[in-house]
């Protein structure tokens, strides 16, 4: 595997699941984060690690639970979302904070019913 | 309100020619400027970027100009290819050694034989 991986590729789930997003990157890299692009809309940044530490809560509510064990791996864990967090789920990577160019992941395309 | 605004949501060209994509932006505190593509199921990929110290970057096909005084930027990709179609993200980045990303709403490239 190459580049920045995540899983699953699909998703749809009632207001009353768990479930997680995984993402991995396999370049290397110390900083992570999670965006979210809704229909019309531009791409939101939600959540920033660097070296495993969260350096950035972009206001996102609490039903959305990131997670970095590793400089690696980088998870969402959603519980009771509603339907308006239907959307485009991506990850990205890059060398560190203050490296501007962000490696993306193909996205996890969510579903809530 | 969106702080980096791309107006034309789809623009049509004819393989060959020039295809210029454009990008506003409100914040004078923005000093980085980046362009994403991005095709279909597939996560957004670094096109080029441009420092606010300097009016013109080029990359082979390529290029990015910057206009700190009006706050507006455009790619212009010559010649273009059928291969270019996708989707063009315009981000800002603000202030030196942070990664928070600001995306504008994206520009459907459709490029025609």
């Amino acid at each position: 595997e190459t580049g920045v991986t995540q899983t699953p590729r699909h998703l749809v789930m009632g207001m009353t699941n768990k479930k997680s997003l995984k993402c991995e990157q396999h370049l290397g890299h110390n900083a992570m984060y999670w965006y979210k692009q809704s229909a019309k809309k531009p791409l939101e940044l939600m959540f920033v690690y660097s070296l495993e530490e969260r350096v950035e809560n972009n206001s996102v509510p609490s039903r959305f639970s990131p997670e970095c064990p590793n400089s690696s791996h980088l998870f969402l864990h959603l519980h009771t979302l509603q339907p308006e967090d239907s959307a485009l789920y991506l990850c990205a990577s890059s060398l560190g904070t203050g490296s501007h160019e962000q490696f993306f992941g193909p996205g996890t395309r969510l579903t809530v019913l | 309100d969106q702080q980096v605004k791309q107006n034309s949501p789809s623009l049509s060209v004819q393989e060959g020619r020039i295809s210029i994509l454009n990008c506003d932006y409100t914040n004078s505190m923005f000093d980085y400027f980046l362009w994403y593509k991005k095709y279909p199921a597939e996560g957004p990929t670094f096109l080029i970027s441009i420092s606010s110290i300097k009016d013109k970057n080029e990359d082979g096909r390529f290029t990015v100009f910057l206009n700190k005084s009006a706050k507006h930027l455009s790619l212009h990709i010559v010649p273009s290819q059928p291969g270019d179609s996708a989707v063009y993200f315009c981000a800002a980045v603000q202030g030196v050694g942070t990664d928070k990303l600001i995306f504008g709403t994206g520009t459907r490239l459709q490029v025609f034989p």
